[in-house]
């Protein structure tokens, strides 16, 4: 049964930090690994997809990496801003989605 | 393309009252989820189709729960009777096999 860890639960920084979000699944055989963005009473955004065969996703100040064999992916956001602030969310694909508990994040101005 | 369409945004029901809730995926897409999300337990799966099927329906809580996808275009979720446990928000989200998934709005459903 897959099974999805977010490290951070919360991260509060100042403007202009770079800063890394991790997200961890414990059945290596996913199909690709989603990360989505959530504002508070909003559904979800999807940010990047991320193919098992790929190591890394770009969109923006948004890199997303993969490592299938240790179970692990990074979202990195580079020179943050408040306007990042919301809840973020990783999803491991085996034909189903399933999330991990979110990584809410506050930038500070 | 509209994106996923979910109906009502929100309802508020008293207990024991049927609930449906409506999802209108992208169209061409053949994968269609149903979520629920609290603050106690985040995102759950409840159930997903493919082309039309219900695959897997294990996070289905109880049999007061049921889902249907009549055609490719259309899907309901069904709480019967509704309970205050029930409230959440629930969503719904579509994609072609194993690629990007797009979620709907949502659904805040509240049973008093």
């Amino acid at each position: 049964k897959q099974e999805v860890t977010q490290i951070p639960a919360a991260l509060s920084v100042p403007e202009g930090e770079n800063l890394v979000l991790n997200c961890s699944f414990t059945d290596s055989a996913i199909y690709n690994l989603q990360w989505f963005r959530q504002d508070p009473g909003k559904g979800l955004t999807s940010l990047l997809l991320i193919q098992s065969s790929q190591r890394e996703q770009t969109s923006g100040r948004l890199n997303a990496s993969l490592d299938k064999s240790s179970g692990r992916s990074t979202l990195y956001i580079a020179a943050s801003q408040p306007g990042d602030s919301a809840t973020y969310l990783c999803a491991g694909n085996t034909d189903k989605l399933i999330f991990g508990t979110g990584t809410r994040l506050q930038v500070f101005p | 393309d509209a994106g996923v369409i979910q109906s009502p945004r929100h309802e508020v029901t008293e207990m024991g009252q049927e609930v449906t809730l409506r999802c209108k995926p992208i169209s061409g897409h053949n994968s269609l989820f149903w979520y629920r999300q609290t603050m106690m337990r985040g995102l759950e799966l409840l159930i997903y189709f493919n082309n039309n099927v219900p695959i897997d329906d294990s996070g289905m809580p109880e049999d007061r729960f049921s889902a249907k996808m009549p055609n490719a275009s259309f899907s309901t979720l069904k709480i019967q009777p509704s309970e205050p446990r029930d409230s959440a928000v629930y969503f719904c989200a579509s994609r072609m096999t194993n690629t990007e998934a797009f979620f709907g709005q949502g659904t805040r459903l509240t049973v008093v």
